[in-house]
């Protein structure tokens, strides 16, 4: 069965400061995709960045970027230059496949960042 | 603004009731899912459609359904709700619900009293 993992359940950092945060995977999928999202207080969820599991190179988009490091099954999203509109909860997912062609996200329990001035 | 609307955005009832949910996909995309996120039990996916039909389904109770419509707007329908149904229910769009990037609506929360 596929599983995420979020070992951190909340972190600080200073603004302007650049912060990962952790996300591990379990899957017998030789095809998946990994996806993080963000959440803030308002509660809508936020897509920022996908990386597929084929892909050879980092994703990044903008401040965000994704440290895949497949034979360890890990996808931690990095933020660069943190503001204080970063503060948030973030959840790892994952494309999980249901069977053949059907998919659906499985979430991680979620990371609470907060970025102090 | 992800293109997903839902509504309504907030919503009490009372235990026993029935309510529906209500959403559109961004434009052109086929499949909608719906999320439900409570504190005990996290981001659970319910159930995925495309194009009008049931493609998969999760942890969907027997007491919740779902239809998509041709106009591919989807209603997730709530019955006999209990206390633990409160949550924060969401839907997402995709274009074609094979794993690309699915897009959240603003959710719905639901308060059963």
């Amino acid at each position: 069965a596929q599983k995420i993992t979020q070992t951190q359940p909340g972190m600080f950092v200073q603004e302007k400061e650049a912060v990962t945060l952790d996300c591990t995977y379990d899957t017998s999928d030789p095809s998946y995709g990994l996806f993080w999202y963000k959440q803030p207080s308002s509660g809508e969820m936020i897509f920022l960045i996908y990386q597929g599991s084929y892909d050879q190179q980092n994703a990044t988009e903008g401040r965000y970027s994704l440290n895949f490091q497949k034979a360890r099954k890990s996808a931690n999203l990095v933020i660069s230059a943190s503001q204080l509109g970063d503060s948030a909860m973030y959840f790892c997912a994952m494309s999980q496949s249901i069977d053949t062609g059907r998919r659906a996200l499985t979430f991680g329990s979620g990371t609470r960042l907060q970025v102090q001035p | 603004d992800s293109g997903v609307t839902q509504t309504p955005k907030h919503l009490i009832t009372a235990t026993g009731q029935r309510v529906t949910l209500r959403c559109s996909p961004r434009s052109g995309d086929l499949s909608v899912y719906w999320y439900q996120q409570s504190l005990d039990q996290g981001l659970q996916f319910l159930i995925q459609y495309y194009n009008g039909e049931e493609r998969a389904k999760g942890n969907i109770l027997e007491r919740f359904s779902a239809q998509q419509f041709p106009d591919l707007h989807s209603e997730l329908n709530l019955s006999s709700l209990e206390l633990g149904d409160s949550a924060l229910y969401f839907c997402a769009s995709s274009e074609s619900g094979l794993g690309e990037t699915q897009y959240f609506g603003p959710g719905t929360r639901l308060l059963v009293l």
